[in-house]
């Protein structure tokens, strides 16, 4: 499997608060993903990423912003926490294009009280 | 915008059993789909990953189709052993959100002794 890690891997805050979570991949992965989980939805994108500097939103962005200065690094930020972002949250990343295996992370336990 | 359907959302069965479980999609512009394994509390595996132009791929005791035109993918699970009592997602890829997944809310996998 390909080295992806999260961290921190269990977080919790207050409402209101900035949280930022890392992911970090050894495999040299243009693309990289955040997706959120929650019981009824399945797994759904926030952000990606086609490479340094170059992200765009995805189905549930909203409350999220991210950044990727390196090409191992990816960022995600909740600008203030909110009780519906309580979730977890998994990085993922792929070399890209058509026929490629998109790897997982750990994930991040996130709850916001 | 594509929904990933999968059926049963839950299933129980006694060991040593042949199982099958089902997932369907609406959109069959699909690049290719992947089957992965989920243990409570942890990150995705990558189980088998099926290209659009395959009709099927296998994996020890797991063999999964695809019928692209007709929006289905199948994992078939030989011999159960309750090792394998897990949540099974299935996911699309197709070519917007950076090749990004589209996920199934899972069936939910108990293998009983």
């Amino acid at each position: 499997d390909a080295g992806i890690t999260q961290s921190p891997r269990h977080k919790v805050t207050e409402t209101g608060t900035p949280v930022t979570l890392r992911c970090h991949q050894t495999e040299n992965h243009r693309y990289m993903y955040w997706y959120r989980q929650d019981p009824g939805h399945g797994l759904r994108l926030i952000h990606y990423s086609y490479g340094v500097k170059d992200t765009d939103k995805g189905e549930v962005s909203d409350g999220y912003s991210v950044s990727r200065s390196k090409t191992e690094d990816f960022l995600l930020t909740l600008e203030s926490a909110t009780s519906s972002q309580t979730s977890v949250y998994f990085c993922a990343s792929s070399t890209g294009g058509v026929g490629d295996t998109q790897y997982f992370g750990p994930g991040t336990r996130l709850t916001v009280l | 915008k594509q929904e990933v359907t999968q059926i049963p959302a839950a299933l129980s069965v006694p060991e040593g059993e042949n199982l099958v479980l089902n997932c369907s999609f609406t959109d069959s512009a699909i690049y290719n789909l992947q089957w992965f394994r989920q243990d409570p509390g942890k990150g995705l595996t990558s189980l088998l990953l099926i290209q659009s132009s395959q009709r099927e791929q296998t994996s020890g005791r797991l063999n999964a189709s695809l019928d692209k035109s007709s929006g289905r993918s199948t994992l078939y699970i030989a011999a159960s052993q309750p090792g394998d009592s897990a949540t099974y997602l299935c996911a699309v890829r197709q070519g917007n959100s950076g090749y990004a997944l589209n996920f199934g809310k899972g069936t939910s996998l108990l293998v009983t002794p």
